[in-house]
């Protein structure tokens, strides 16, 4: 089946050491978001690709970055993780009617 | 900028019993609005959506929405609960930006 993926599910990492969660689609959708989900929260955008257009939500901390190599392929990069960083992570693409359809998260831990 | 209010926080319902989780928003044209669900661990599943045409709409898992412009409301409801069904509830509203507004979430739990 056409999905979302993300790998891995659960990640840890240590205080200040460099990450990268990465997310492919099957989809061929052109918009790729990333949100960034806290306990009992509604997920959080932080940013989300047009193509290869990036768009930054203004309260988006700087720790956090992004790349897109390809239409399949969308990696979020968390320079210097810190404790208030730990959450659930989420890729999503846009379908044809602004409906998003999510992979199943990765689990961020750090330590 | 478009906003979404779930009311409820937390509904627990009897297996069986019927469900219905409220949702209002707030925008100035004709919205996209969405229902998703989220198991705990698990990413957003769509449910259902609706952007135009009939105001009742059918989604997956047993779930229905009504759209009532009048209320600027989109209330999901499912006839008859499983304890499947216990996960958070997320209402979310689309504009021309690309991005989702999401309410607060319901939680569902269901009791046996």
């Amino acid at each position: 089946d056409a999905m979302v993926i993300q790998n891995p599910r659960y990640q840890v990492t240590q205080f200040g050491k460099p990450v990268t969660l990465s997310c492919s689609q099957t989809l061929n959708h052109n918009v790729m978001y990333w949100y960034q989900q806290k306990s009992s929260q509604a997920p959080k955008l932080l940013f989300h690709y047009y193509d290869k257009d990036f768009n930054n939500e203004a309260d988006t901390p700087d720790n956090f970055q992004s790349r897109r190599p390809n239409t399949s392929f969308c990696f979020l990069d968390i320079r210097s993780p810190g404790l208030g960083d730990a959450a659930m992570y989420l890729c999503a693409t846009r379908g044809t009617a602004y409906e998003q359809y999510f992979g199943p998260g990765t689990r961020l831990t750090v330590t | 900028a478009q906003s979404v209010t779930q009311p409820d926080i937390h509904i627990t319902v009897s297996e069986g019993a019927s469900l219905e989780l409220r949702c209002n928003y707030s925008y100035g044209a004709t919205p996209y609005l969405f229902w998703y669900v989220q198991s705990p661990g698990q990413g957003l599943q769509l449910l259902l959506k609706y952007f135009s045409g009939d105001t009742l709409v059918q989604g997956i898992k047993g779930f229905e929405a009504e759209f009532k412009r009048s209320q600027s409301s989109f209330n999901l409801r499912k006839p008859s609960v499983h304890w499947s069904d216990a996960a958070e509830y997320f209402c979310a509203v689309g504009a021309n930006d690309y991005k989702l507004s999401f309410g607060a979430g319901t939680t569902v739990t269901v009791r046996a």
